[in-house]
């Protein structure tokens, strides 16, 4: 059975840095892409960046390039987002996807709630 | 403002059919066979409905279909539930640098 299993909620204070994670089991993780999807309060999808696990080869949405990093682990099977510096509107839902042919999002983890606020 | 537009809100009473629109450009959803829609409930993630415009993955009910013309696709949903009342998303593949899009989302009440 494929599954996405993400980290817990963190609450955390403007200007701290985070990473959270994201690990996948029952399938082959380096040859799928892993991505990331925003979701703030009350609002919509928004696609961050996806990361190809075989060669860590990555793309970020033009919203979200220079403001996130994303990083994979092969050998623990976990992908990872992170910030330097938060800022309140950090503040969302946070999605990591499995990618398919056809940029099909087809396997979802839990999702991450990031709350940053001083 | 999203890449792909979808109506705000849309409602059917159980039993009825209801048609949800997702319009883009010839760049997304009308140059590729690439369009997915996502169901999400309150407080849950998103659920894969339909991918590749009108395939249904494994144990997605035949209630749900897809289609498209143009640049516009559509999900069906016939026979309405009350367990169908949720967000709905359209995405499509993109040659834009953001890979792919969403549309804003559209809301289901069954009434």
């Amino acid at each position: 059975e494929v599954q996405l299993v993400q980290s817990g909620a963190e609450v955390k204070k403007p200007g701290e840095s985070l990473k959270i994670s994201c690990k996948g089991s029952g399938y082959s993780f380096t040859t799928y892409w892993i991505g990331w999807v925003r979701q703030m309060p009350g609002k919509g999808l928004e696609s961050m960046g996806i990361i190809y696990p075989g060669d860590s080869d990555t793309r970020y949405s033009p919203s979200f390039q220079g403001q996130v990093t994303i990083s994979v682990d092969r050998s623990i099977t976990t992908a990872y987002l992170q910030w330097s510096s938060l800022k309140a509107s950090d503040t969302a839902m946070y999605y990591c996807v499995r990618r398919s042919s056809g940029s099909v999002f087809d396997y979802w983890g839990q999702g991450t709630l990031v709350t940053v606020s001083s | 403002q999203s890449a792909l537009t979808q109506p705000a809100s849309v409602s059917g009473s159980p039993g009825q059919s209801i048609t949800i629109s997702c319009t883009g450009t010839s760049s997304d959803v009308g140059g590729y066979n690439y369009v997915s829609w996502y169901q999400q409930h309150p407080g849950k993630a998103p659920k894969l409905m339909i991918y590749e415009v009108s395939n249904r993955p494994s144990g997605v009910s035949n209630r749900f279909s897809g289609s498209k013309s143009g640049n516009t696709a559509s999900l069906t949903i016939s026979g309405l539930q009350a367990e169908d009342e949720a967000d709905y998303y359209c995405s499509s593949y993109t040659t834009s640098n953001t890979l792919v899009v969403f549309g804003g989302g559209t809301k289901l009440t069954v009434l």
